[in-house]
């Protein structure tokens, strides 16, 4: 099955600066890769997702970057602000099967 | 668009008791649905998928006799935690998919937290 490897597990950042998690995975049928956003206690929500026909997305501050052969994909956050401390993860999924995966998450820490 | 109601949002019972969580897809019908276990600091880890009108299926090494998932309607689907022990708490989420066929994004309910004392 697939598996999904997402780092670093924590991440700090001042405020204004940007932000990069990674992930990689292991299925190379896989071909969407959703990142969510998950604040203390609460649902995951979709932030951006990216599908293997793109090698990149952007969302006004937020952008994704997928590299299908070396299996790995990018989180970027520009501009960070507080607001974006919480937990991000990142998730594959191979289409037909719809399961995601998810990787282990990044707790992000924007400082004042 | 594509809300995901679950509920309810918090239970705290016995051990031995069986809990029944409930998953709604309110503005849109939902062929599947998943059921995801999330313990404190840990990523989510998929239980099974739900599938109208029929059975769900289970991932490897999750009970499907413990954890019962009905799936009647396009717009409902419950999970049964049954006799439930302490090492089931945890925070259950479900999510579904607005459209069907490949690569949709899943959007997930606000979630379930269960505390078995």
């Amino acid at each position: 099955g697939e598996n999904v490897e997402q780092h670093p597990s924590t991440l700090s950042v001042q405020e204004g600066d940007s932000a990069v998690i990674k992930c990689t995975y292991s299925d190379s049928a896989s071909n969407y890769f959703p990142w969510y956003k998950q604040e203390l206690g609460k649902r995951p929500q979709l932030i951006i997702d990216i599908r293997s026909n793109v090698g990149e997305k952007k969302d006004q501050r937020i952008a994704v970057t997928l590299n299908k052969t070396a299996k790995h994909f990018s989180l970027h956050i520009t501009e960070t602000q507080p607001e974006d401390s919480a937990v991000y993860f990142c998730a594959a999924s191979e289409g037909s099967a719809r399961q995601l995966t998810f990787g282990s998450g990044t707790q992000l820490t924007v400082l004042p | 668009g594509a809300v995901v109601s679950q509920h309810p949002s918090w239970v705290i019972c016995k051990s031995g008791t069986s809990v029944k969580i409930e998953c709604r897809s309110l503005d849109f019908q939902a062929t599947t649905m998943f059921w995801y276990r999330q313990f404190p600091k840990q990523s989510l880890m998929l239980m099974a998928t739900s599938n109208e009108g029929s059975k769900a299926t289970y991932e490897q090494g999750v009970e499907k006799d413990k954890f019962l998932i009905n799936h009647a309607s396009l717009t409902l689907s419950t999970l049964t935690v049954t006799s439930a022990h302490p090492e089931d708490s945890s925070f259950y989420i479900c999510s579904a998919s607005l459209a069907a066929g490949p690569n949709q994004p899943q959007h997930f309910g606000d979630g379930t937290r269960l505390s078995i004392l």
